[in-house]
């Protein structure tokens, strides 16, 4: 079955820091590939996505590419701010978007001033 | 324009009980999805809803069971609560296969 694995946390940074997050992941197929964040107090929101192999998705400074060979989708972003400090999920979705989505167990990032 | 809201927030249950939990999908949605998540976990899907009919589902027991209105808003029923079933339930509606927004969700506690 599928399965996506991150890095444990939390994460803990200074503002400014280069941030890297790994996910690794196993399905069937090609899935698409998700990474999500969760602030505190509110739902989960789409932060980028990539839907095949070498596609690089980018949102608000955030960045990862889908690599098949390495079954990995690593967040980053060049420079942390505090408020990037949230739970960051990685996903996928197999079945062409038809299917529920599968979640790694979240990693906490706290940026220190 | 309203997101995806769930009712309650919080609900607090003893085990054998029955729950019903209710999503209202974000204006223009079609589709509803359940998710759990325990604490520290990450969610897992429970299933999906559109035209009515539950359309995928995840590997929980026949106790979860769901259904959506024809005004697409939807409840998550669990029946005969274990301690086990406390977590964060979410709710995300989607227009078809199209981006997910997820709702604030519901926490329920079983004693």
């Amino acid at each position: 079955g599928n399965s996506v694995t991150q890095m444990e946390g939390p994460v803990t940074l200074s503002e400014e820091a280069f941030l890297t997050i790994n996910c690794t992941y196993t399905a069937t197929g090609y899935p698409s590939l998700f990474w999500y964040v969760q602030y505190p107090g509110e739902g989960l929101q789409l932060l980028l996505k990539a839907t095949k192999a070498d596609d690089k998705g980018s949102n608000k400074g955030f960045e990862a590419t889908y690599r098949k060979e390495t079954t990995s989708f690593h967040l980053e972003k060049g420079s942390v701010q505090v408020s990037d400090s949230a739970v960051y999920f990685c996903a996928l979705q197999s079945g062409g978007g038809a299917d529920g989505l599968t979640f790694g167990k979240g990693t906490h990032l706290i940026i220190q001033p | 324009d309203a997101g995806v809201t769930q009712s309650p927030t919080h609900l607090i249950k003893t085990r054998g009980q029955q729950v019903t939990l209710r999503c209202s999908p974000k204006s223009g949605h079609d589709t509803v999805s359940w998710y759990q998540q325990a604490l520290g976990q990450g969610p897992q899907f429970i299933f999906q809803y559109y035209e009515e009919e539950e359309r995928q589902r995840g590997n929980f027991p026949d106790r979860f069971s769901g259904h959506q209105f024809p005004n697409y808003s939807s409840e998550l029923n669990v029946n005969a609560l274990l301690l086990g079933d406390s977590a964060l339930y979410l709710c995300a509606s989607s227009r078809r296969i199209e981006k997910l927004f997820f709702g604030s969700g519901t926490q329920l506690s079983v004693l």
